[in-house]
């Protein structure tokens, strides 16, 4: 049963911890995203990953770090750096990126809350 | 950076009617796809459509693109109580898809 998996699926942070959301897919996509969602509206790029042990800054990467060691998993930490942290995470795989990125394929979401 | 915006940003409509949505860009494209997204879940893929094709159809759904107008046209005939959510416009340019903010689509039965 192919698809990706995201864990937590609710996640409460407090004042001054780092916390990490779990992503991982047995598609065997080459590539991995991480969008942010706030309410009623689009998403927005946080980080990449085009291939293994290699990962590149989306459009709102500040307070945010990620690892990509193994093909299927591709953890984002939300750190203490990050001052509204309160969204709605998204991982998404594609076979591909670069310019051959297709479809991308989505995870149920991590919804993070602030104490 | 947002590049898609869609049009409306909410529709309610009667169940069996049409719902259409529209989507405009700003920079040229190799593709555009379409999403949606019930509430409070991932994002599921509808249908892409190349920058070289003018109209595609899967099923209810009907996509066109016009280039020239940098605008796409998502189509719902004889909508159903479950194709209430959520429809997001993605446009694929070099390493990543461009997202817009989404029209919300009410279907009341």
């Amino acid at each position: 049963d192919g698809g990706i998996t995201q864990s937590p699926k609710y996640l409460f942070r407090k004042e001054g911890q780092n916390v990490t959301l779990s992503c991982e897919q047995n598609l065997n996509h080459d590539a991995m995203y991480w969008y942010r969602q706030d309410p009623g509206q689009g998403l927005r790029l946080i980080y990449y990953s085009q291939i293994v042990n290699d990962f590149q800054k989306g459009d709102i990467a500040e307070g945010y770090s990620v690892s990509r060691e193994k093909k299927e998993s591709f953890p984002l930490t939300v750190t203490s750096a990050q001052k509204n942290p309160t969204a709605f995470y998204l991982c998404a795989s594609s076979i591909a990126g670069g310019s051959a990125s297709e479809t991308q394929y989505f995870g149920p979401g991590t919804r993070l809350l602030v104490l | 950076s947002q590049q898609g915006e869609e049009d409306p940003q909410a529709l309610s409509i009667q169940e069996g009617e049409n719902a259409t949505m529209n989507c405009s860009y700003k920079t040229s494209i190799n593709n555009l796809q379409w999403y949606r997204q019930n509430s409070g879940r991932g994002l599921v893929h509808l249908i892409l459509i190349r920058s070289n094709e003018r109209e595609k159809h899967s099923g209810r759904l009907r996509v066109t693109l016009d280039t020239s107008k940098k605008s796409s046209s998502l189509l719902i005939t004889a909508s159903r109580a479950a194709d209430t959510a959520s429809y997001f416009c993605a446009t694929n340019s070099n390493y990543q898809l461009i997202w817009g903010a989404g029209t919300k689509l009410i279907i009341k039965p």
